[in-house]
């Protein structure tokens, strides 16, 4: 079955960039889009965009001016990169597959297991 | 954008108790909602896609319904294992509810 598997740096300076990677494997990138949620300690999720294997993106409003998503077919992977973090990005990180498609949606199926990152000096 | 309230934010049951938990969207979402189960430490998981369509492998205790601004999460008879928080998430703006916690009365 389909797995997600998250990585980057559990520690990021404020002022600088998140970078995550989200590695799909036992199944295709292809026709999904993939998310990222993310969720603040105690706190509700949060959607942060999604990109599909072509490079398509969709991004939550409140974040698009610092957000970038990027996809890598050839080695079945999707990056997240988040610039000028303050400490209010510190949160737990998901990558999802996202059941999207032209005339339909029916959710996020798959997800990863979630990785922490602090924003902090 | 569309706002997704839910009620309550907290709701004490007893296993074998009928649950329903409401989502309501600030404007029409149709039927483009999902609904989420997350336990503690976990990632999400999906228990309904497009208001009342139940997810492969998901008990049948669990049900949705509604549609326009009000939807509803209906648990049948609550199992041990229902205990979690729960969210609603409309697919426009992929904005999630607030989250409701099912708690152990």
């Amino acid at each position: 079955q389909v797995q997600l598997q998250e990585s980057g740096p559990g520690l990021v300076k404020p002022s600088e960039t998140l970078s995550l990677t989200c590695t799909v494997s036992g199944g295709s990138i292809s026709s999904y889009y993939w998310s990222w949620i993310r969720q603040p300690a105690g706190k509700g999720l949060e959607w942060i965009g999604h990109i599909n294997n072509r490079g398509s993106t969709n991004y939550n409003a409140s974040l698009k001016s610092r957000v970038t998503m990027s996809v890598d077919t050839s080695k079945s992977q999707f990056s997240l990169s988040l610039r000028s973090v303050t400490a209010a990005d510190t949160a737990v990180y998901y990558c999802a597959r996202d059941r999207l498609g032209l005339n339909y949606n029916y959710g996020m199926d798959v997800w990863g297991q979630g990785t922490t990152v602090t924003v902090s000096s | 954008d569309i706002q997704m309230t839910q009620s309550p934010s907290t709701l004490s049951a007893s296993v074998g108790d009928r649950v329903t938990i409401t989502c309501r969207a600030s404007q029409s979402v149709s039927t483009w909602l999902a609904w989420y189960q997350q336990k503690p430490g976990k990632a999400p998981k999906l228990l309904i896609y497009k208001a009342s369509s139940l997810e492969t492998g998901v008990p049948s205790r669990f049900s949705g319904s509604g549609s326009g601004t009000e939807f509803t999460l209906t648990i049948s008879s609550l199992q041990p294992d229902d205990f979690a928080t729960y969210y609603c998430q409309h697919y426009n703006s992929y904005s999630f509810g607030q989250g409701t916690k099912l708690e152990i009365k």
